[in-house]
C-alpha cells in the first residue's frame, strides 16, 4: 500500500541552525502539507502546497520557514534559524485531492537544543 | 472557518465494552470529516471519512462514525473495545483545500 515516507525519523540541531526535514508523499497525489505537534499538544497546520506552490499558510509559518518540490517526488520543508519552541513532531502528509482523506508519514522528531 | 470539538479529554472503558467517542465541528459548508489514531510514538492513522456519502460510515478495526447534521455532529463508535484500541484520537475536519483541522484529540484507556 502506498505511504508517505519521513526522513529522518529523529534530528537533533542546536539552536539556530538549518535544518531540512525531507518527505516523499505518495505519487499520484496533488496536495501536500505539513503539520506540527509539540509534544502534549494538538496537531497543528503549518502549510499547504498545491501546483508548484503555497496554497495555505498558518500564522505559525513564518519567514524562517519554507517549503519546496525540488523534483517529481520529494516535499521538504526548511527551517532557517531554529529555536527551542520549534522542537515538535512533525508531520507531512498528502492527498489526491483537497477534500479527500490526507495521508500522514510517520514525522519527524526535531528537538533543538 | 471550520472547527471541530472533542468533548472529552479522556474516556476510560473496560475490555469488550462500547467505545463513544464525541466530536462536533462547525463548518460553513457541507463538511469532510475524518478520525484518525494515533499510538504513542507513532504517526496518524486514517479510521474512517466522511465525504457527503452514507452518513454512517464504517472504518477499520471495527470503528464506525455516524454524520449528524442536525446535531453537527461526527461521534465516533465501537461496540466492543480491545486493548489494541488505547491511544489518541483526533477528529478532523478538512477544507476544500484539503487543509485538515484538529481537535484537541480523546485520549482512550482501556482497562483490562
Amino acid at each position: 500500500e502506498p505511504e508517505v515516507t519521513q526522513t529522518p525519523s529523529h534530528q537533533v540541531t542546536q539552536m539556530g541552525q538549518e535544518v531540512i526535514l525531507r518527505c516523499v508523499p505518495i505519487s499520484n497525489h496533488l496536495y501536500f502539507y505539513w503539520y506540527r505537534q509539540i509534544l502534549g499538544q494538538k496537531v497543528e497546520f503549518l502549510v499547504s502546497f498545491y501546483n508548484n506552490e503555497i496554497s495555505e499558510k498558518s500564522e505559525i509559518f513564518d519567514d524562517q520557514f519554507s517549503v519546496e518540490r525540488p523534483d517529481g517526488s520529494n516535499f521538504t520543508l526548511k527551517i532557517r534559524s531554529t529555536k527551542l519552541e520549534d522542537s515538535a513532531m512533525y508531520f507531512c502528509a498528502s492527498s489526491r485531492q483537497g477534500r479527500t482523506e490526507a495521508f500522514f508519514g510517520q514525522g519527524t522528531r526535531l528537538t533543538v537544543v | 472557518a471550520q472547527s471541530v470539538t472533542q468533548l472529552d479529554s479522556h474516556v476510560s472503558v473496560s475490555e469488550g465494552t462500547p467505545v463513544l467517542l464525541r466530536c462536533n465541528y462547525s463548518s460553513s459548508y457541507s463538511p469532510s470529516l475524518f478520525w484518525y489514531v494515533q499510538h504513542p510514538n507513532k504517526g496518524l492513522q486514517l479510521l474512517l471519512k466522511y465525504t457527503s456519502a452514507a452518513t454512517l460510515v464504517k472504518g477499520i478495526n471495527g470503528f464506525e462514525a455516524e454524520f449528524k447534521k442536525s446535531e453537527t455532529s461526527f461521534h465516533l463508535t465501537k461496540p466492543s473495545a480491545h486493548m489494541s484500541d488505547a491511544a489518541e484520537y483526533f477528529c478532523v475536519v478538512n477544507t476544500n483545500a484539503g487543509k485538515s483541522t484538529f481537535g484537541d484529540g480523546t485520549t482512550l484507556t482501556v482497562k483490562p
